[in-house]
């Protein structure tokens, strides 16, 4: 019962074009949505997020949309570079059973070849 | 000048024995959590401190147990050791309990029982 998935365990783009990760969630009562990104051998690193009021946030080349409706969000690089290469995960903020928590996807493998 | 610190790196041991990874934070903040990512690469919280009070224990055995001395420490005791805790082990911290506060990671433990 997965409450967040990352459906595309991987993703190869060229140098400069757009990178469009995706993540679909099933609990309509998450109110925050974040983007993390990690290295090998490192823990993840805070990217970008988006509150459930709003559709859209930018930041610099990141930009995360969110559509309550169909419970989806998406990240988008653009220009992707190579150092943009590194496992994506998406995840979603709720208050359950007394705590808030975080719930994250299973990550997407970003490959950006030169 | 690590924001937040994890030792040991890696472990490796044998079933049936106990272990502990430490976990510190410098950044002042006021809560802490421990993560497991496992062979699926879910990242799924298994505690939260807040000030050094338990505030998530997300179904966990009764064979980990959570060690709070202070707020900038959260430890993590494992006894009577199971394959299937082979995993990676993350900490992290945040300001508050806030689901739009950010949450820092460490490097993350790689946990493999023989």
């Amino acid at each position: 019962d997965q409450q967040v998935k990352q459906n595309s365990p991987s993703l190869s783009v060229q140098e400069g074009r757009i990178s469009i990760l995706n993540c679909d969630y099933t609990n309509s009562m998450f109110d925050y949505f974040l983007w993390y990104k990690k290295y090998p051998a490192e823990g993840p690193t805070f990217l970008i997020s988006i509150s459930s009021i709003k559709d859209k946030n930018e930041d610099g080349r990141f930009t995360v949309f969110l559509n309550k409706s169909a419970k989806h969000l998406s990240l988008h690089i653009v220009p992707s570079q190579p150092g943009d290469s590194a496992v994506y995960f998406c995840a979603a903020s709720g208050f359950f059973q007394g705590a808030q928590k975080l719930v994250f996807g299973q990550g997407t493998r970003l490959t950006i070849n030169p | 000048d690590t924001a937040v610190s994890q030792t040991p790196k890696y472990l490796v041991t044998q079933m049936g024995n106990d272990k502990s990874i430490k976990c510190e934070q410098n950044l002042g903040h006021d809560t802490m959590y421990w993560y497991k990512q496992d062979s699926k690469k879910f990242l799924k919280i298994m505690f939260s401190y807040n000030n050094k009070e338990l505030i998530i224990n997300e179904t966990v055995p009764n064979r980990f147990s959570p060690k709070s001395p202070d707020k900038a420490h959260l430890n993590l005791h494992i006894n009577s050791l199971e394959l299937g805790d082979s995993a990676v082990y993350f900490c992290a911290s945040s300001q508050d309990l806030d689901g739009a506060d950010t949450q820092y990671f460490g490097p993350g433990t790689r946990l493999t029982v023989l």
